[in-house]
Protein backbone atom coordinates (compact mmCIF):
# COMPACT_ATOMS: atom_id res chain seq x y z
CA UNK A 1 0.00 0.00 0.00
CA UNK A 2 1.28 3.36 -0.92
CA UNK A 3 1.17 6.32 1.60
CA UNK A 4 2.26 10.09 1.81
CA UNK A 5 3.70 11.86 5.23
CA UNK A 6 3.85 15.38 5.55
CA UNK A 7 5.24 15.53 9.10
CA UNK A 8 4.72 19.34 9.62
CA UNK A 9 0.55 20.98 10.28
CA UNK A 10 1.64 24.48 9.63
CA UNK A 11 5.04 25.86 8.57
CA UNK A 12 5.44 29.24 9.14
CA UNK A 13 7.82 32.10 6.76
CA UNK A 14 8.57 35.54 6.55
CA UNK A 15 7.53 36.95 3.14
CA UNK A 16 10.97 37.21 0.94
CA UNK A 17 12.84 34.27 2.99
CA UNK A 18 12.74 30.53 1.23
CA UNK A 19 10.39 27.85 1.87
CA UNK A 20 10.41 24.41 2.46
CA UNK A 21 7.56 21.88 2.39
CA UNK A 22 8.22 17.98 3.78
CA UNK A 23 6.79 15.30 2.13
CA UNK A 24 7.94 11.96 2.00
CA UNK A 25 6.27 8.55 0.43
CA UNK A 26 6.06 4.83 1.10
CA UNK A 27 5.21 3.11 -2.14
CA UNK A 28 6.82 0.07 -4.36
CA UNK A 29 8.16 1.09 -7.76
CA UNK A 30 8.82 4.20 -9.06
CA UNK A 31 5.87 6.69 -8.48
CA UNK A 32 4.71 9.11 -9.94
CA UNK A 33 4.30 12.34 -7.43
CA UNK A 34 2.20 15.29 -7.28
CA UNK A 35 1.84 18.56 -5.32
CA UNK A 36 -1.44 20.44 -5.14
CA UNK A 37 -2.48 23.88 -3.56
CA UNK A 38 -5.76 24.55 -2.00
CA UNK A 39 -6.96 27.61 -0.87
CA UNK A 40 -10.15 28.57 1.10
CA UNK A 41 -13.46 27.89 -0.57
CA UNK A 42 -11.49 26.33 -3.62
CA UNK A 43 -10.73 22.86 -5.02
CA UNK A 44 -6.85 21.31 -5.18
CA UNK A 45 -4.79 23.12 -8.07
CA UNK A 46 -2.39 21.32 -9.38
CA UNK A 47 1.40 22.88 -9.11
CA UNK A 48 3.84 19.88 -9.96
CA UNK A 49 4.58 16.70 -10.88
CA UNK A 50 7.60 14.47 -10.76
CA UNK A 51 7.32 11.94 -13.40
CA UNK A 52 10.81 10.81 -14.39
CA UNK A 53 14.17 12.17 -15.90
CA UNK A 54 15.88 15.68 -13.57
CA UNK A 55 14.93 15.71 -9.88
CA UNK A 56 14.62 19.00 -9.70
CA UNK A 57 10.72 19.74 -11.14
CA UNK A 58 9.51 22.99 -11.34
CA UNK A 59 5.94 24.20 -11.63
CA UNK A 60 3.72 27.48 -11.29
CA UNK A 61 3.80 30.03 -9.30
CA UNK A 62 7.45 30.07 -8.79
CA UNK A 63 7.37 26.72 -6.98
CA UNK A 64 9.91 23.67 -7.38
CA UNK A 65 10.47 20.41 -5.85
CA UNK A 66 13.38 17.96 -5.58
CA UNK A 67 12.48 14.37 -5.78
CA UNK A 68 14.96 12.24 -3.83
CA UNK A 69 14.43 8.49 -4.66
CA UNK A 70 16.68 7.38 -1.48
CA UNK A 71 15.21 9.37 1.30
CA UNK A 72 11.74 9.04 -0.50
CA UNK A 73 11.43 12.56 -0.49
CA UNK A 74 9.96 15.01 -2.82
CA UNK A 75 10.27 18.69 -1.04
CA UNK A 76 8.45 21.50 -1.86
CA UNK A 77 10.33 24.34 -2.25
CA UNK A 78 10.05 28.39 -3.49
CA UNK A 79 13.32 30.78 -3.44
CA UNK A 80 11.02 33.50 -2.17
CA UNK A 81 7.95 33.36 -0.49
CA UNK A 82 4.97 35.59 -1.23
CA UNK A 83 2.28 36.78 1.09
CA UNK A 84 -0.51 35.35 -1.87
CA UNK A 85 1.38 31.65 -1.08
CA UNK A 86 -0.09 30.76 2.57
CA UNK A 87 -2.35 28.29 1.66
CA UNK A 88 -3.07 24.17 2.18
CA UNK A 89 -0.65 22.24 0.70
CA UNK A 90 -0.61 18.88 -0.33
CA UNK A 91 1.89 15.80 -1.26
CA UNK A 92 -0.02 12.79 -3.31
CA UNK A 93 1.78 10.25 -4.75
CA UNK A 94 0.69 7.60 -7.71
CA UNK A 95 1.48 3.80 -8.61
CA UNK A 96 3.75 5.01 -12.23
CA UNK A 97 3.47 3.36 -15.14
CA UNK A 98 1.56 0.19 -15.23
CA UNK A 99 -0.66 1.23 -12.69
CA UNK A 100 -3.77 3.34 -11.71
CA UNK A 101 -4.55 7.01 -11.43
CA UNK A 102 -5.39 6.38 -7.92
CA UNK A 103 -3.99 9.25 -5.45
CA UNK A 104 -2.65 9.09 -2.09
CA UNK A 105 -2.67 12.20 -0.50
CA UNK A 106 -0.77 13.32 2.80
CA UNK A 107 -2.93 14.93 5.43
CA UNK A 108 -1.99 18.27 4.04
CA UNK A 109 0.80 21.24 5.33
CA UNK A 110 -0.37 25.09 5.92
CA UNK A 111 1.81 27.58 4.79
CA UNK A 112 1.38 31.16 6.59
CA UNK A 113 3.72 33.39 5.11
CA UNK A 114 4.09 36.85 7.22
CA UNK A 115 4.41 40.57 5.73
CA UNK B 1 -8.77 28.00 -18.94
CA UNK B 2 -10.96 24.96 -19.17
CA UNK B 3 -12.18 23.78 -15.47
CA UNK B 4 -14.45 21.32 -13.59
CA UNK B 5 -17.26 22.00 -11.88
CA UNK B 6 -19.43 20.96 -9.25
CA UNK B 7 -23.22 21.28 -8.45
CA UNK B 8 -24.50 21.98 -5.43
CA UNK B 9 -21.60 23.47 -3.66
CA UNK B 10 -23.20 22.58 -0.24
CA UNK B 11 -25.80 19.92 0.15
CA UNK B 12 -27.77 19.02 3.50
CA UNK B 13 -29.80 16.36 3.47
CA UNK B 14 -31.30 13.93 6.26
CA UNK B 15 -29.97 10.64 7.32
CA UNK B 16 -30.99 7.65 4.61
CA UNK B 17 -31.88 10.27 2.23
CA UNK B 18 -30.58 9.56 -1.39
CA UNK B 19 -28.32 11.86 -2.38
CA UNK B 20 -26.69 13.19 -5.82
CA UNK B 21 -23.52 14.75 -6.17
CA UNK B 22 -22.70 16.34 -9.94
CA UNK B 23 -19.62 17.13 -11.93
CA UNK B 24 -18.65 18.54 -14.83
CA UNK B 25 -15.47 17.41 -16.28
CA UNK B 26 -13.30 18.86 -18.42
CA UNK B 27 -14.40 18.26 -21.77
CA UNK B 28 -11.55 16.45 -23.60
CA UNK B 29 -10.62 14.47 -20.30
CA UNK B 30 -11.02 10.44 -20.59
CA UNK B 31 -10.57 10.31 -16.99
CA UNK B 32 -12.85 10.96 -14.17
CA UNK B 33 -12.39 10.48 -10.38
CA UNK B 34 -14.36 11.06 -6.75
CA UNK B 35 -12.79 11.86 -3.76
CA UNK B 36 -13.80 12.77 -0.43
CA UNK B 37 -12.36 15.41 2.43
CA UNK B 38 -13.90 14.60 5.92
CA UNK B 39 -13.05 17.53 8.27
CA UNK B 40 -9.59 17.70 9.70
CA UNK B 41 -8.62 14.73 7.73
CA UNK B 42 -6.53 13.82 4.65
CA UNK B 43 -8.42 13.93 1.14
CA UNK B 44 -9.46 10.29 0.02
CA UNK B 45 -9.75 8.64 -3.05
CA UNK B 46 -13.54 6.96 -3.34
CA UNK B 47 -13.51 5.33 -7.43
CA UNK B 48 -12.05 6.45 -11.12
CA UNK B 49 -14.12 6.00 -14.12
CA UNK B 50 -12.92 5.36 -17.85
CA UNK B 51 -15.21 4.67 -21.08
CA UNK B 52 -18.13 4.34 -18.90
CA UNK B 53 -17.39 1.87 -16.08
CA UNK B 54 -15.36 1.74 -12.52
CA UNK B 55 -11.64 1.58 -13.18
CA UNK B 56 -10.35 1.33 -9.33
CA UNK B 57 -12.60 1.76 -6.12
CA UNK B 58 -11.88 2.35 -2.41
CA UNK B 59 -12.68 0.52 0.49
CA UNK B 60 -14.69 3.03 1.34
CA UNK B 61 -17.03 3.31 -1.66
CA UNK B 62 -19.45 0.21 -0.63
CA UNK B 63 -22.89 -0.54 -2.15
CA UNK B 64 -24.19 2.62 -0.85
CA UNK B 65 -22.53 4.12 -3.76
CA UNK B 66 -22.63 4.68 -7.15
CA UNK B 67 -21.14 6.40 -10.18
CA UNK B 68 -22.61 7.33 -13.79
CA UNK B 69 -22.13 9.15 -16.76
CA UNK B 70 -25.30 9.49 -17.48
CA UNK B 71 -25.13 11.80 -20.81
CA UNK B 72 -21.77 13.43 -22.51
CA UNK B 73 -20.85 16.09 -20.05
CA UNK B 74 -22.57 14.83 -16.32
CA UNK B 75 -20.20 12.75 -13.77
CA UNK B 76 -22.39 12.01 -10.92
CA UNK B 77 -22.02 10.48 -7.42
CA UNK B 78 -25.25 9.20 -5.69
CA UNK B 79 -25.22 7.86 -1.92
CA UNK B 80 -28.39 6.08 -1.41
CA UNK B 81 -29.32 6.02 1.55
CA UNK B 82 -26.77 8.54 3.65
CA UNK B 83 -25.15 8.51 7.02
CA UNK B 84 -24.05 10.84 9.52
CA UNK B 85 -20.43 9.19 8.52
CA UNK B 86 -20.90 10.62 4.73
CA UNK B 87 -20.46 14.48 5.91
CA UNK B 88 -17.48 15.48 3.96
CA UNK B 89 -16.83 17.69 0.91
CA UNK B 90 -16.56 15.50 -2.05
CA UNK B 91 -14.29 15.98 -4.58
CA UNK B 92 -14.63 15.66 -8.54
CA UNK B 93 -11.67 15.26 -10.65
CA UNK B 94 -10.65 14.70 -14.27
CA UNK B 95 -7.76 14.01 -16.29
CA UNK B 96 -6.88 13.27 -20.13
CA UNK B 97 -5.44 10.05 -19.92
CA UNK B 98 -4.04 7.86 -16.27
CA UNK B 99 -0.74 8.06 -14.67
CA UNK B 100 1.44 10.63 -15.82
CA UNK B 101 -1.12 13.24 -16.27
CA UNK B 102 -2.42 15.10 -13.76
CA UNK B 103 -5.55 15.40 -12.67
CA UNK B 104 -7.67 18.26 -12.01
CA UNK B 105 -10.47 19.27 -9.49
CA UNK B 106 -13.23 20.87 -8.91
CA UNK B 107 -13.95 23.05 -6.44
CA UNK B 108 -16.20 20.47 -4.10
CA UNK B 109 -19.82 20.07 -2.93
CA UNK B 110 -19.98 20.26 1.15
CA UNK B 111 -22.56 17.24 2.35
CA UNK B 112 -23.79 17.75 5.59
CA UNK B 113 -25.87 14.95 6.72
CA UNK B 114 -28.29 15.87 9.87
Amino acid sequence: AQSVAQPEDQVNVAEGNPLTVKCTYSVSGNPYLFWYVQYPNRGLQFLLKYITGDNLVKGSYGFEAEFNKSQTSFHLKKPSALVSDSALYFCAVSPGSGGYSTLTFGKGTMLLVSP
Amino acid sequence: EPEVTQTPSHQVTQMGQEVILRCVPISNHLYFYWYRQILGQKVEFLVSFYNNEISEKSEIFDDQFSVERPDGSNFTLKIRSTKLEDSAMYFCASSRDRGEDEQYFGPGTRLTVT
